[in-house]
């Protein structure tokens, strides 16, 4: 089945710095989607992503559709303390109810 | 406006006994998924239903596993005799229409912890 290689597996970063990661796909995906998951909770949609090269922003968050479609990032800028959490990206291939998720990105921030 | 709502939040059972996690979706929302996330992974694809029908269940296990979505009421996904490898969270989605490009909203998830 499909799979994404999501990375770092964490960070451990200062209040203020930037971070970025990115997920890898050996296929091709329509659509590229990063979630957040706070711990407890289920994923919440920061940023979906709809064609290639697309490059799109939510406040402090950047996210790029890779142009190969099998690869996308997630920048967030000036961190803060409630940027902690869990990020997820996902993949929607053939099927566009079915979402692939990475493994996740474990960010933590020193205030 | 409630968003998708799933019960119960924790779950303990025993080796052998039955879960059942229950999963409201959003009002107006009749199309359902169900996800499962093991422990540090990400959430995995079981089934997706429709009222009344089961459209992919492509990513259920083939035995113990059932999910319903009936006329009326929440949608259930059913575990029996459950093994302590069923312990995960697990989410329930809902959209208006099918797909993800309707809006795809999580609940908060059902833990299930299996002793």
């Amino acid at each position: 089945g499909q799979q994404l290689n999501q990375s770092p597996q964490s960070m451990f970063i200062q209040e203020g710095e930037d971070v970025s990661m990115n997920c890898t796909s050996s296929s091709i995906f329509n659509t590229w989607l990063w979630y957040k998951q706070d711990p407890g909770e289920g994923p919440v949609l920061l940023i979906a992503l709809y064609k290639a090269g697309e490059l799109t922003s939510n406040g402090r968050l950047t996210a790029q559709f890779g142009t190969t479609r099998k690869d996308s990032f997630l920048n967030i800028s000036a961190s803060i303390p409630s940027d902690v959490g869990i990020y997820f990206c996902a993949g929607v291939g053939g099927s566009n109810y079915k979402l692939t998720f990475g493994k996740g990105t474990l960010l933590t921030v020193n205030p | 406006n409630a968003g998708v709502m799933q019960n119960p939040r924790h779950l303990v059972r025993r080796r052998g006994q039955e879960a059942r996690l229950r999963c409201s979706p959003m009002k107006g929302h009749s199309h359902v998924y169900w996800y499962r996330q093991l422990p540090e992974e990400g959430l995995k694809f079981m089934v997706y239903l429709q009222k009344e029908n089961i459209i992919d269940e492509s990513g259920m296990p083939k035995e113990r596993f059932s999910a319903e979505f009936p006329k009326e009421g929440p949608s259930i996904l059913r575990i029996q005799q459950v093994v302590r490898g069923d312990s995960a969270a697990y989410f329930c989605a809902s959209s208006p229409q099918n797909g993800f490009d309707y809006g795809y909203t999580f609940g908060s998830g059902t833990r299930l912890t299996v002793v």
